[in-house]
């Protein structure tokens, strides 16, 4: 499996500031997910980042509140704008395995006071 | 809309007995199954992956998959208080590392000593 690191690990913004969480994998993959796990309730897809086009956002997310970057095969970026107290969540970076599962950095607890 | 749905938590299970835990899935299509074990403050760490009909047991992990049904199980043998966690099922529409994984709202497993 792929050894995924996130950054920061945990951070604690003031509302209406930006921040950008760094996934960064220790092999090359083509699809990279990020999903959101807000307090005491399961994983919800953001966005799928594959490299050289534009992510790919689910319902109920847009890129102007989660722009996501993604500019080589092992690294991508997640910005959350804007922030508001309802954004205090989990930010968990994935990639895919060989028999299609889903492996997760470390996460990022995120904190808007 | 693709759904997972799983039992409600929390299960309680005295040490040494077995836990079971349900997942029923809404997308008939769907070629790939995970159990995922969720630690307080911890991302998810995949436990089981089931993709054809019938039983796969790993250690005392069992996992049982009924298409039909659109039915996945997971038992837990000998259960151990370090197997208290949150497990999450999650479902996939095809085989490949491309393919979007929907997790379920997840089971709350306290294992008593």
């Amino acid at each position: 499996s792929a050894v995924i690191s996130q950054k920061p690990s945990r951070d604690i913004c003031q509302r209406g500031t930006s921040l950008t969480i760094q996934c960064q994998v220790d092999s090359q993959v083509t699809m990279m997910f990020w999903y959101r796990q807000q307090p005491g309730q399961s994983l919800t897809l953001i966005a799928t980042a594959n490299q050289g086009s534009e992510a790919t956002y689910e319902s109920g997310f847009v890129i102007d509140k989660f722009p996501i970057s993604r500019p080589n095969l092992t690294f991508s970026t997640l910005t959350v704008s804007n922030m508001s107290p309802e954004d205090s969540s989990i930010y968990l970076c994935s990639v895919g395995g060989l028999r299609a599962e889903a492996f997760f950095g470390q996460g990022t607890r995120l904190t808007v006071v | 809309q693709k759904e997972v749905e799983q039992n409600s938590g929390p299960l309680s299970v005295p040490e040494g007995a077995i836990a079971s835990l349900n997942c029923t899935y809404s997308d008939r299509g769907s070629q790939s199954f995970f159990w995922y074990r969720q630690y307080s403050g911890k991302s998810p760490e995949l436990i089981m992956s089931i993709y054809s009909n019938g039983d796969k047991e790993d250690g005392r992990f069992t996992a049982q998959l009924n298409k039909a049904s659109q039915y996945v199980s997971l038992l837990i043998r000998d259960s151990q208080p370090s197997d208290s966690a949150t497990y999450l099922c999650a479902v996939k529409g095809g085989r490949t590392s491309y393919d979007k994984v929907i997790f379920g709202p997840g089971t709350s497993l306290s294992v008593i000593p």
